[in-house]
C-alpha cells in the first residue's frame, strides 16, 4: 500500500467540461507530485508541493490546468475547459526523505 | 541538465530467461538511483534503490549495480516470470531534492 488514495478512477467527461481530479496522501510526508501519463509524451511531472506549498510548475501544460493543496493530506488537480488532449492517465505520488516516491493507482481520464 | 536514458522496448523473454535492461545517466552531482516498475493498470511502485557508487540495491530477484565509472545503472534478473511483465523506468534524484527524472521506460513481455 503506498499511502495515496486517488479519486476518481475512470473520469469520461466531454469535451469543455471541468474536471478534478482528488489525492488524499497519508499525512507525514513532506512532498506531493502530480504526473501525466500518455503513451505519446510518457510520464511527466506537471507540479510538485513542498509542505503544501507550490514549489515547480513548470509541467503544467497551460491555464486550464491548475492545482491546490489546501492541507498535508489533499491536493487537486482541475482541468477547466477539459479537451480531448487531456485524456491520460492521471497519478499522484507522495515524496519521503531519500527521494522514494510512492505511487497512487491513478485516475484514468477520457475527454470525448 | 540531469538525464536518464534507457534501452528501447519491448524487451521479450521466455519464462526463466536471463533478463538484462540498460539504464544510463548523465548528472552533475552524485544522485541516487531507482528502479520503478507498472504493472497493467496500476501505478509506478519502487522495486529498488541506490544511494551511493558501487551500493547494489535488490527486491524481489532482481538487482542492480550503481556504477559511477560507467555511469550506470542496469537492472538484471536471473530468471524472469511470467509475473515479471511490466514497464520498468529508471530513474535518479538528489538527497533533499525530491525531484525523480525518470527514464522513458522499458516493457518486459515475458512468455510461458
Amino acid at each position: 500500500d503506498a499511502g495515496v488514495i486517488q479519486s476518481p478512477r475512470h473520469e469520461v467527461t466531454e469535451m469543455g467540461q471541468e474536471v478534478t481530479l482528488r489525492c488524499k496522501p497519508i499525512s507525514g510526508h513532506d512532498y506531493l507530485f502530480w504526473y501525466r501519463q500518455t503513451m505519446m509524451r510518457g510520464l511527466e511531472l506537471l507540479i510538485y508541493f513542498n509542505n503544501n506549498v507550490p514549489i515547480d510548475d513548470s509541467g503544467m501544460p497551460e491555464d486550464r490546468f491548475s492545482a491546490k493543496m489546501p492541507n498535508a493530506s489533499f491536493s487537486t488537480l482541475k482541468i477547466q475547459p477539459s479537451e480531448p488532449r487531456d485524456s491520460a492517465v492521471y497519478f499522484c505520488a507522495r515524496g519521503s526523505p531519500g527521494g522514494t516516491q510512492y505511487f497512487g493507482p491513478g485516475t484514468r481520464l477520457l475527454v470525448l | 541538465g540531469d538525464s536518464v536514458t534507457q534501452m528501447e522496448g519491448p524487451v521479450t523473454l521466455s519464462e526463466e530467461a536471463f533478463l538484462t535492461i540498460n539504464c544510463t545517466y548523465t548528472a552533475t552531482g552524485y544522485p541516487s538511483l531507482f528502479w520503478y516498475v507498472q504493472y497493467p493498470g496500476e501505478g509506478l511502485q519502487l522495486l529498488l534503490k541506490a544511494t551511493k557508487a558501487d551500493d547494489k540495491g535488490s527486491n524481489k530477484g532482481f538487482e542492480a549495480t550503481y556504477r559511477k565509472e560507467t555511469t550506470s545503472f542496469h537492472l538484471e534478473k536471473g530468471s524472469v516470470q511470467v509475473s515479471d511483465s511490466a514497464v520498468y523506468f529508471c530513474a535518479l534524484a538528489y538527497t533533499g531534492f525530491q525531484k525523480l527524472v525518470f527514464g522513458t521506460g522499458t516493457r518486459l513481455l515475458v512468455s510461458p
